[in-house]
């Protein structure tokens, strides 16, 4: 267990509709990070919070994507108006020292 | 930015041999090494890390080296086991300030034949 949850698991959508993803840390840490894993390749990252500051962002990470980590605990990720190449494993990892990565949002989008 | 290269891409060894995966990086400012085990539809699950200061560590079968002049570190693992069978990524990051962020190599799919 890394102490780390994400909602859903899997996601199917069909292009043009908006998802939101959803991470919990066990506990509050500092920082908080997504990162995005297409087939084949290592985790990419996305952007990171400290507390409830969004502090960096990937040039990846166009205007359809936001993030959100309210209060500096949980932290959602929303992806507007979906596109075929948004399909990928969304990955949230929290920082005890090493990231501690959470189990993925696989999402499909048709 | 920082790049880091993984070899090999794939790696089959049979029951009980050693397995070494290399990694090279870009950065001469990284400073932080961690590999991560990645198992079909999960989360990369960390194995093992290691920081610029160190020049090689140890947990049970598994071992990293780093060369830092050579900008390059080393996975091994000992006496494979099927259950070794995943794909490992390493990865590096400067530490000490910004995100800390990860940059990935690209994975080596490891099978170890029974």
């Amino acid at each position: 267990d890394t102490g780390v949850s994400q909602n859903p698991r899997h996601k199917i959508t069909k292009r043009g509709q908006n998802v939101t993803f959803r991470c919990d840390p066990i506990s509050e840490h500092n920082r908080l990070y997504w990162y995005r894993q297409t087939l084949g390749q290592g985790p990419e990252f996305l952007t990171y919070f400290q507390n409830e500051a969004q502090l960096e962002k990937s040039r990846l990470l166009s205007d359809r994507f936001s993030a959100e980590r309210p209060k500096g605990s949980f932290s959602t990720l929303e992806i507007q108006r979906t596109e075929q190449g948004d399909s990928a494993m969304y990955l949230c990892a929290h920082d005890m020292g090493p990231q501690y990565f959470g189990p993925g949002t696989r999402l499909l989008v048709l | 930015g920082e790049n880091v290269e993984q070899h090999p891409s794939t790696l089959s060894v049979q029951e009980g041999d050693s397995a070494v995966i290399k990694c090279t990086y870009s950065d001469s400012a990284s400073n932080y090494f961690p590999w991560y085990k990645q198992e079909l539809g999960k989360g990369p699950q960390l194995i093992i890390d290691i920081r610029s200061n160190v020049g090689e560590k140890k947990d049970q079968r598994i071992a990293v080296t780093l060369n830092k002049t050579a900008k390059h570190f080393s996975l091994h693992i000992t006496e494979t086991q099927p259950e070794d069978s995943a794909v490992y990524f390493c990865a590096a990051s400067r530490t000490g300030a910004g995100s800390y962020q990860l940059t990935f190599g690209k994975g080596t799919k490891l099978s170890v034949i029974p």
